[in-house]
Formats: structure tokens, sequence, C-alpha cells
């Protein structure tokens, strides 16, 4: 969906330092999600966001951090960047619960 | 805890041959079911979803899937496979009170043979 772009779309970084990725929409999502994509393992969500400053932690949010200040923006951070992080990151965005969910083209984080 | 399966990984079909991908979920009440597709270095592209009512979906692309609560099966069915068709399908639940989130199968991979 046009409606959600991701930046940066690769990164490459190397361990311990933090990392920020954004996830912009212009669709007027109330919900907005991360995801991380690994083989074999498919999608897993990380953070969720359910409004502007309201967050709540997914599956696998150990070492990660978000932000949403305005309904445009919701800010995925690494806080101490590990090698287990290397993936593909998915954000989406969703008018409500249950709705069907939009997805931005992915960013690649690689952690050397 | 809810859960999704998809059983097969891999899956290669000749083109104009039929296809159907399987997802089995885990949970107590009708779910909302999902399927989406991705292409090589892309993100996910909705096909079809269920919310309620007739449980034979149509989609996007000329696929369509079938909710069956007995089996607690929400199968992606295409009586003719096209060469773009290959890429990787994921079936997805979500589930009253969860807020939205979906939890997703591993996915299964298409490859299409000429």
């Amino acid at each position: 969906d046009a409606g959600i772009t991701q930046s940066p779309r690769h990164k490459v970084t190397e361990t311990g330092t933090p990392v920020t990725l954004r996830c912009h929409q212009t669709e007027n999502h109330r919900y907005m999600y991360w995801y991380r994509q690994d083989p074999g393992h498919g999608l897993r969500l990380i953070h969720y966001s359910y409004g502007v400053k309201d967050t709540d932690k997914g599956e696998v949010s150990d070492g990660y951090s978000v932000s949403r200040s305005k309904t445009e923006d919701f800010l995925l951070t690494l806080e101490s960047a590990t090698s287990s992080q290397t993936s593909v990151y998915f954000c989406a965005g969703a008018g409500g619960p249950g709705d069907e969910q939009y997805f931005g083209p992915g960013t690649r984080l690689t952690v050397t | 805890a809810q859960s999704v399966t998809q059983p097969d990984i891999h899956i290669t079909v000749s083109e104009g041959a039929s296809l159907e991908l399987r997802c089995n979920y885990s949970y107590g009440a009708t779910p909302y079911l999902f399927w989406y597709v991705q292409s090589p270095g892309q993100g996910l592209q909705l096909l079809l979803k269920y919310f309620s009512g007739d449980t034979l979906v149509q989609g996007i692309k000329g696929f369509e899937a079938e909710f069956k609560r007995s089996q607690s099966s929400f199968n992606l069915r295409k009586p003719s496979v096209h060469w773009s068709d290959a890429a990787e399908y994921f079936c997805a639940v979500g589930y009253g009170g969860s807020q939205g989130n979906l939890i997703f199968g591993k996915g299964t991979k298409l490859s299409v043979k000429p």
C-alpha cells in the first residue's frame, strides 16, 4: 500500500549501536504495528499502537521500543542492536481492531 | 494460546493446474481470517478476508477461500494458476479483544512450473 512508507529501506549497523526505523502513513490508520520477518518464523509482532502515545508489547518485544507522537509516524528503536535482530522489519496500519492490515515495503536490517 | 498452522512449507504446481493452500487455526470462537501474498522483496498484500457470513470468500487475482468451522480451516484455492502467482502466501488470524493483533502462519512458498 503506497500509503505506508518505511525508512530506511536498507541499513547495516554494528552490534551495540542504537537504531531507529521509521514508519510513515498517510491513510489515517488508528492502529499501527511493527513486525519482524525471519525465515521459518513468518511474521512476529514486536509492538503495536492503538492511538497517539498508546502502545503495547507484542510477542517479541525484548530489545525494542516504540513511540508514536502523531498519527502519521510510528518509530521502532533498537536500543542496542544485536546480531539476533538482523531481520526484515515491516510496518502495518489498520483502521481498527480486526480490520485488514496494510503493509509497508519493509526495511532490511543487518547487524554486524 | 491461539496459533495458525500452514502445513506446507513449499508447493510446486504446473501453470494452469489448480491450487489449494492449507491453513488451520486454533481458537475457541470464530476468528477473523485473512490470506496475504508476498512477492520477493515486497510487503504483504491482502488477498481476501473472512469476518462473518458466507463461508466462501472471493478475493483478488482469482483466489477464493472457504471457512470450515468444523475443521478450523481456511484453505485458499485457485482453479488455474498463472506463473505470476509464484510468491509466498500467509494465512493470518485475528480475534475480538486482541486490539486487532494478527497471528500469522509461517507461510507457504508457491513455485509455478511452466
